[in-house]
């Protein structure tokens, strides 16, 4: 399977609200409801932000949103904050039992 | 506190075998599915294998299918990576992630380097 298309790079100043897409196609993020979006400050563990395309576990900001229409899904991060800056990966159920990423977006805090 | 903690990295010829540990706690792990994920230097995070709560079903990423075997002991709260045939590839951080779809805990990693 394919990795899902996300843009190397986002940035935005605090405060600003920035969004970042994650492209894939009729076989995984257009199918399914099973998207998430994670973040990882190098060094850490990753972080699940969103789950099931739009919910928020408990202790995420309500900062983070998460939304899908056709085969592309978004996390917009609103009100930038300076440790809001850290790589951003999305992922989807792709059918038989495969999980697929996103290559991971490095978001900027001007 | 809910906590997962891989063991297990080092350094291995090509060719060669690994087996991962992750030792979880602060949740009730035998009705857990869980995962390993891997980041490979300059690359993205990849999805590489799963196992069910009762261990009676498994999944792959394709490159790693009949080199990998993913195992369980929910009598001690941890999640196994065998890892044979080891290729230059493989090279990454691997991480241990409680869940299936989405994963709710992750540990910090541990570094598997496979080189000459």
């Amino acid at each position: 399977q394919s990795a899902l298309t996300q843009p190397p790079s986002a940035s935005g100043s605090p405060g600003q609200s920035v969004t970042i897409s994650c492209t894939g196609t009729s076989s995984d993020v257009g199918a399914y409801k099973f998207v998430s979006w994670y973040q990882h400050h190098p060094g850490k563990a990753p972080k699940l932000m969103i789950y099931e395309v739009s919910k928020r576990p408990s202790g995420v900001p309500d900062r983070f949103s998460g939304s899908k229409s056709a085969n592309t899904a978004s996390l917009t991060v609103s009100g930038l904050q300076a440790e809001d800056e850290a790589d951003y990966y999305c992922t989807s159920y792709a059918g038989t039992n495969n999980l697929v990423f996103g290559g991971g977006t490095k978001l900027t805090v001007l | 506190e809910v906590q997962l903690v891989e063991s297990g990295g080092g350094l291995v010829l090509p060719g060669g075998s690994l087996r991962l540990s992750c030792a979880a706690s602060g949740f009730t792990f035998s009705t857990s599915s869980m995962s390993w994920v891997r980041l490979a230097p300059g690359k993205g995070l990849e999805w590489v294998a799963s196992i069910m709560k009762d261990g009676t079903e498994t999944y792959y990423v394709g490159s790693v299918k009949g080199r990998f075997t993913i195992s369980r002991d929910n009598a001690k709260n941890s999640v196994f990576l065998q890892m044979n045939s080891l290729t230059t590839e493989d090279t990454a951080v691997y991480y241990c992630g409680k869940g299936r779809l989405s994963l709710d805990v992750w540990g910090q990693g541990t570094t598997v380097t496979v080189s000459s």
